[in-house]
């Protein structure tokens, strides 16, 4: 079965910086990869994804890349923001939709 | 906005219990799941419900775990025998047509066993 693996576990970045978060996943039929924001006792909420025939997207300071050779993908942050800080996850999934996720990232974002 | 709901947000049970976790999806969904997060982990994946029937499920779904929609509304995870280390926030998720990507989460029930 697929499995995701996700660096680095922790993430401290002063504000207006970049953050970077990168995941590898196991099987290559996975052609769906989102990446989740949780805030403390919330639930993980979505907040951009990619499929396995797009390399990249962006939506304003978030883009996520992936590189299906390799199976990577990553997750970028610029002007980080401390409302940014959280902990991400990234996922990857097939066409059942169900998703394996990630261990997760605390990020935070230091004013 | 439509939104998956989960009651109740907090479950406290003894050990050895059956508990049900409740969940209604989005109402023209037709995948729907249970993960679980266990306090400071990783969310992680116990089974996909279509059709009417488990499309699939992960090793921590064992024979001490169902899933069913009684009603067509409602979608429900039992777990017969709670153990100390069921512990954890339990979140449904729904997505709709076949195609469609984005899997919408509940805001997750708190199981704690004791």
């Amino acid at each position: 079965g697929e499995n995701v693996e996700q660096h680095p576990s922790t993430l401290s970045v002063q504000e207006g910086d970049s953050a970077v978060i990168k995941c590898t996943y196991s099987d290559s039929a996975s052609n769906y990869f989102p990446w989740y924001k949780q805030e403390l006792g919330k639930r993980p909420q979505l907040i951009i994804d990619i499929r396995s025939n797009v390399g990249e997207k962006k939506d304003q300071r978030i883009a996520v890349t992936l590189n299906k050779t390799a199976k990577h993908f990553s997750l970028h942050i610029t002007e980080t923001q401390p409302e940014d800080s959280a902990v991400y996850f990234c996922a990857g999934g097939g066409s059942q939709g169900n998703l394996i996720f990630g261990k997760g990232t605390k990020l935070s974002v230091k004013p | 906005e439509p939104e998956v709901t989960q009651t109740p947000s907090h479950q406290v049970t003894q050990m050895g219990q059956e508990v049900i976790l409740r969940c209604v999806p989005i109402s023209n969904h037709l995948y729907f799941y249970w993960y679980r997060q266990i306090l400071g982990q990783k969310v992680e994946f116990l089974v996909s419900f279509y059709n009417n029937e488990i499309s699939e499920k992960s090793e921590i779904f064992d024979d001490q775990f169902s899933v069913e929609r009684p009603d067509g509304s409602n979608f429900t995870l039992k777990i017969r025998s709670t153990k100390l280390e069921d512990s954890a926030m339990y979140f449904c998720a729904s997505k709709g047509e076949q195609g469609s990507t984005e899997a919408f989460f509940g805001q997750g029930t708190r199981l704690t066993v004791v």
